[in-house]
């Protein structure tokens, strides 16, 4: 069974400060996605990485997907209660493409 | 920006009675699964669906579950005889590809509740 594991459960910082999200397993994944979930609404697809050792940049959000593709993480600089939310990671598991989740990071931003 | 749209947004409901819970799936997409959120769990796989069949399903996805898409347009998830722990909120994805590459676009859920 591929698990994801998120950490922290629960982040709270004040606005300007810098926080990161940890999305790690035992297992290989081919890919892993990194959403936003606003209270009452649906995930939201903030980013896709494939490559071992990728870094991809949104603006003030940097995630990275570790080299042995078992774990990423979404640093965010400068945080803004803008991006008080939960953020899940996903990733496909070994066999179709029906999603893994983890069980999600809730940032609450304080301004 | 292209959505999925999903109704209704709340709907409650009797143990034991039928729902049918209706998505609008992104029109150029082919690829379509159902999701569901129990409160403060995780998001779980439910079904995919391509080609008007069912491609893949869970072992939550039992014979009280079911999919359709009776149209060009609608893609719906059905249970028979609603239980206390059906109780969750469901979401409706597609994608216009097989891999997950490009990942999912989710709608906004309906939340279920099972009296």
């Amino acid at each position: 069974t591929q698990l994801l594991e998120q950490s922290p459960q629960f982040l709270s910082i004040q606005e300007g400060e810098n926080l990161t999200v940890y999305c790690n397993s035992s297992s290989v994944f081919s890919s892993l996605q990194w959403y936003r979930q606003e209270p009452g609404e649906g995930p939201v697809l903030l980013v896709t990485v494939v490559t071992g050792g990728e870094v991809k940049k949104l603006k003030r959000l940097t995630f990275q997907f570790g080299d042995a593709r078992k774990d990423s993480s979404l640093h965010i600089t400068a945080a803004q209660p803008g991006d008080t939310g939960l953020y899940l990671c996903a990733g496909p598991k070994a066999a179709g493409n029906k999603l893994t989740f983890g069980g999600g990071t809730r940032v609450l931003v304080k301004p | 920006e292209p959505e999925v749209t999903q109704t209704p947004s709340h709907q409650v409901t009797q143990m034991g009675q039928e729902v049918i819970l209706r998505c609008v799936p992104i029109s150029n997409h082919l690829y379509f699964y159902w999701y569901r959120q129990i409160l403060g769990q995780k998001v779980e796989f439910l079904v995919s669906f391509y080609n008007n069949e069912i491609s893949e399903k869970s072992e939550i996805f039992d014979d009280q579950f079911s999919v359709e898409r009776p149209d060009g347009s609608n893609f719906t998830l059905k249970i028979r005889s609603t239980k206390l722990e059906d109780s969750a909120m469901y979401f409706c994805a597609s994608s216009n590809r097989m891999t997950v590459l490009l990942g999912y676009t989710f709608g906004s859920g309906t939340r279920l509740t099972v009296v």
